[in-house]
């Protein structure tokens, strides 16, 4: 079946660093989206992104997607304890399925 | 709009008891999903539903069940609680397969 790797699991950055997650995928993509997870909240849309090399950027936010639709990239600049949170990518589950297959996440803690 | 509601916020079972877990949507959306996410783990799909009168098993069905009788609610019910099925459960819902919208979620524990 279906598959993606998301990583890292965790990642540790000072304030004012840049951070970056991936999720990589074994078969071509329809779309992926990312989501945002603030501790102890509920999952929040913050972009799909639908073609092969697209890119979208959010304020310090940058979104990509690879040019064989297999892999995607979420890169924060210069991040802020706004930031903490986990980010999962999720993407439409086979055939006629309706439902998104979520990575397992990057947890981001950000160190003031 | 409320968005995705679900209650209660938190339960306390026993093992062996039942309970539903509600969850109501008021944007239309003909796609409804529950999910359970274990501590510091992933969302793990447990049903799912393209409509009402539609439901479809996901990753993790055992032990829950669902009915989709209007497009508004999508309720869970867990038949016989086991310690494994402590987790938080979120409910939500899309229309096609755009963006999803979380529920606050369910704290749920079985002791």
């Amino acid at each position: 079946g279906q598959q993606v790797m998301q990583i890292p699991q965790y990642q540790h950055v000072q304030e004012g660093e840049d951070f970056t997650t991936y999720c990589n995928s074994s078969t071509t993509l329809s779309n992926i989206q990312w989501y945002k997870q603030r501790p102890g909240g509920h999952p929040v849309f913050l972009i799909q992104l639908v073609k092969s090399g697209e890119v979208k950027k959010q304020k310090r936010l940058t979104f990509q997607f690879g040019e064989a639709k297999k892999n995607s990239s979420l890169h924060i600049t210069a991040t802020q304890t706004t930031d903490v949170g986990t980010y999962f990518c999720a993407f439409p589950g086979g055939g006629s399925q309706g439902n998104l297959i979520f990575g397992k996440g990057t947890k981001l803690s950000v160190k003031p | 709009n409320a968005g995705v509601t679900q209650t209660p916020k938190f339960r306390i079972l026993k093992i062996g008891q039942s309970m539903t877990l509600q969850c109501t949507q008021d944007m239309n959306h003909n796609y409804m999903y529950w999910y359970r996410q274990d501590p510091g783990m992933g969302l793990k799909l447990i049903y799912y539903s393209v409509g009402a009168g539609i439901t479809d098993k996901g990753e993790v069905p055992n032990g829950y069940n669902v009915s989709r009788s209007t497009t508004e609610d999508f309720p869970l019910r867990l038949e016989l609680a086991a310690p494994s099925q402590t987790s938080v459960y979120f409910c939500a819902s899309s229309f096609m397969r755009n963006e999803q919208f979380f529920g606050p979620g369910t704290r749920l524990t079985v002791l």
